[in-house]
């Protein structure tokens, strides 16, 4: 079985921080993503990676950037909190292309 | 520009019957669908795909059905139990990219 497993479920963090969200893939997976889930917004894609130290922008990528230092490990920073950034954020990965991704718990984070 | 579309928001069933949910898409390059199904502070989870050469995949309860000339797929689930009662998600993935494009849900409800 697949498992992703992501560094939060919760967090709570003020405007202006420097926000680190982890996530972990244990199948050897080529593909990871990270996305933002909002009500009625549906899974945005905000960046994704398909080799280590790979990355592509996905459709919003403003306000956030990546590193994928390992193929297992695929982080999501935020340089400068703000509250529009309060979301659901899941983190996902794939074999290849064609391929299902599968999906980590999700981190909820609260910008205040 | 929603390349993946599910127009009703929600949908509510009674136990026992038939949840028939609607996807349609507009690139014609796509060639892989999915279904994931997502519970409240959870991450999605998949449920079952098609590929672009079939036209109905099945999975138990689960049946996907694509109809490629009208660019529309659906899932039908029979019978529908209360533990289906999620946020379902459509996506769609072409040849050569790493990523899906979602849809924004639909929220279904099986009432006891």
């Amino acid at each position: 079985d697949v498992k992703v497993t992501q560094s939060s479920r919760y967090l709570v963090k003020r405007t202006g921080e420097k926000v680190f969200l982890e996530c972990v893939q244990d199948m050897d997976h080529e593909n990871m993503f990270w996305y933002r889930q909002d009500p009625g917004l549906g899974l945005r894609l905000i960046y994704f990676s398909y080799d280590v130290k790979m990355k592509e922008k996905g459709d919003i990528p403003e306000g956030y950037s990546v590193s994928r230092e390992k193929k297992e490990r695929f982080s999501l920073i935020l340089e400068s909190a703000s509250t529009n950034q309060t979301s659901m954020y899941l983190c996902a990965s794939s074999l290849a292309s064609l391929e299902t991704q599968y999906f980590g718990p999700g981190t909820r984070l609260l910008v205040l | 520009d929603q390349q993946v579309k599910q127009n009703s928001p929600s949908l509510s069933v009674q136990e026992g019957r038939i949840s028939i949910l609607n996807c349609d898409y507009t690139n014609s390059m796509f060639d892989y669908f999915l279904w994931y199904k997502k519970y409240p502070a959870e991450g999605p989870t998949f449920l079952i795909s098609i590929s672009s050469i079939k036209d109905k995949n099945e999975d138990g309860r689960f049946t996907v059905f694509l109809n490629k000339s009208a660019k529309h797929l659906s899932l039908h689930i029979v019978p529908s139990q209360p533990g289906d009662s999620a946020v379902y998600f459509c996506a769609a993935g072409q040849g050569g990219s790493e990523k899906l494009v979602f849809g924004k849900g639909t929220k279904l409800t099986v009432n006891p």
